[in-house]
């Protein structure tokens, strides 16, 4: 069965820098999109980055474009979330999702890793 | 990037229906037919019940049904049960691979 395992989330000052895994299994990895999407304390979900298959072609949400940068690892089956300039308002549960192909959306979630941006 | 607006909460006794609205604009929700709808009960992952504005994947009962007119999507959920309760989420592609989420919806069952 598919599973996704977030990883390298806690705590980190403003300005810092944090990079987050995600494991996938249960699945061929290098044929999907991989999304990551957030949620801050007593916040809705918000949708933060993609990147294509290949990984060669990403998107970012405008609250961390030019701060935050998605790739992966196909051959170890690992996508990332590099984040940098981190501020107080990231503070949020991330989570890495897989895409459903051609149908401009995401059907499996992991469980969500922590970050907190505080002094 | 605005957020698409969900009613903040919806409550019904067991089996009854209730209906979530999610509004949005026709850069999103109007725009494409790729709206999703998620339930999340909270320290868990967030589980798809709603693709492509009416589909259900595999394993999701069909008391879940989603629509769409306009700008507006909505999920209904009929014959209510106590295990779905839960916090339920929108989501739009806006284009150019990006989305959008609604703020969310309590659902309480009463």
């Amino acid at each position: 069965q598919v599973q996704l395992v977030e990883s390298g989330g806690g705590v980190v000052q403003p300005g810092g820098s944090l990079k987050l895994s995600c494991a996938a299994s249960g699945f061929t990895f290098n044929r999907f999109g991989m999304h990551w999407v957030r949620q801050a304390p007593g916040k809705g979900l918000e949708w933060v980055a993609f990147l294509w298959y290949e990984g060669n072609n990403e998107h970012y949400a405008d609250p961390v474009k030019g701060r935050f940068t998605i790739s992966r690892d196909n051959s170890k089956n690992t996508l990332y979330l590099q984040m940098n300039s981190l501020r107080a308002e990231d503070t949020a549960v991330y989570y890495c999702a897989k895409d459903l192909e051609k149908s401009y959306t995401t059907d499996y979630w992991g469980q969500g890793a922590l970050v907190i941006v505080s002094s | 990037q605005s957020a698409l607006t969900q009613p903040r909460s919806v409550s019904g006794s067991p089996g009854q229906s209730v209906t979530i609205s999610c509004t949005g604009t026709s850069s999103d929700v109007g725009g494409y037919n790729y709206v999703s709808w998620y339930q999340h009960h909270p320290g868990k992952a967030p589980k798809l019940i709603i693709y492509e504005v009416n589909k259900r994947p595999s394993g999701v009962p069909d008391r879940f049904s989603g629509c769409k007119s306009d700008n507006t999507a909505s999920l209904t959920i009929s014959g209510l049960q106590p295990e779905d309760e839960a916090d339920y989420y929108c989501c739009s592609y806006a284009g150019t691979y990006t989305w959008v989420f609604g703020g969310g919806t309590k659902l309480t069952v009463l």
